[in-house]
């Protein structure tokens, strides 16, 4: 089975600043997908970013952006020049190639943005 | 568009009610889900619609009814719920099943309290 790990349950950036979350799988399959969910304290579950397994550049989005190791099974997510807005708790998901209706959750780091 | 909307934002209720959360999208896709989130944890998959049939049923209790009327529309019918029962429900869609770009979209959520 698949799982997701994140090993920051807290992290802390100074508004304007650049900051790093971390994300790492385990998965036997060789195609799947990577997503970064944010989820602020109004709680409505929101897409990031995204990644497929099969393509070897990593995904931007504005200001977000990703840094794929496949073979470390790594998916980190960073986000540059940090907004107030910005503040939320930030899930990484597997979700099978295979199993596709299935999201496999980390379980979420805390981004705390200080002005 | 990728909105997802749910109904009522907040629910009170006491162990022998019956109610219904609703969740609708009109982005035509195919896959809806219902989703359990405690505070500060990740979302827990409870069902899963594909083409108006349930596709995934994960061991979730009898109390818990879920029904999809169209391929617009889905509900979860509670009935003598447990006080562990209080949490966020979250809704999802997705575009069909085992697609490529099969990104999965959330609604803003039902706050439950179970009294």
């Amino acid at each position: 089975a698949q799982t997701v790990t994140q090993s920051q349950p807290e992290m802390s950036v100074q508004e304007a600043e650049t900051v790093t979350l971390s994300c790492t799988y385990d998965t036997s399959e060789s195609d799947y997908y990577l997503f970064w969910y944010k989820q602020p304290p109004s709680r409505q579950m929101i897409l990031v970013i995204r990644q497929e397994a099969y393509k070897q550049q990593n995904a931007t989005e504005n200001r977000f952006s990703v840094n794929f190791q496949k073979a470390a099974k790594s998916f980190s997510l960073k986000i540059s020049d940090s907004q107030l807005g910005d503040a939320a708790m930030y899930f990484c998901a597997y979700r099978s190639w295979v199993y596709g209706n299935k999201l496999v959750f980390g379980a979420g780091t805390i981004l705390r943005v200080k002005s | 568009d990728t909105e997802v909307t749910q109904t009522p934002k907040h629910l009170v209720m006491g162990m022998t009610n019956k109610k219904s959360l609703k969740c609708e999208q009109h982005m035509g896709h195919r896959a809806m889900y219902w989703y359990k989130q405690k505070a500060k944890k990740p979302p827990e998959l409870m069902f899963v619609y594909s083409y108006e049939k349930l596709s995934i049923n994960e061991s979730v209790p009898s109390r818990f009814s879920p029904e999809c009327p169209n391929s617009s529309l889905l509900n979860l019918h509670l009935h003598a719920l447990q006080p562990e029962d209080s949490a966020l429900y979250l809704c999802a869609s997705s575009p069909g099943t085992g697609a490529n770009t099969d990104t999965q979209y959330f609604g803003p959520g039902t706050r439950l309290t179970v009294l």
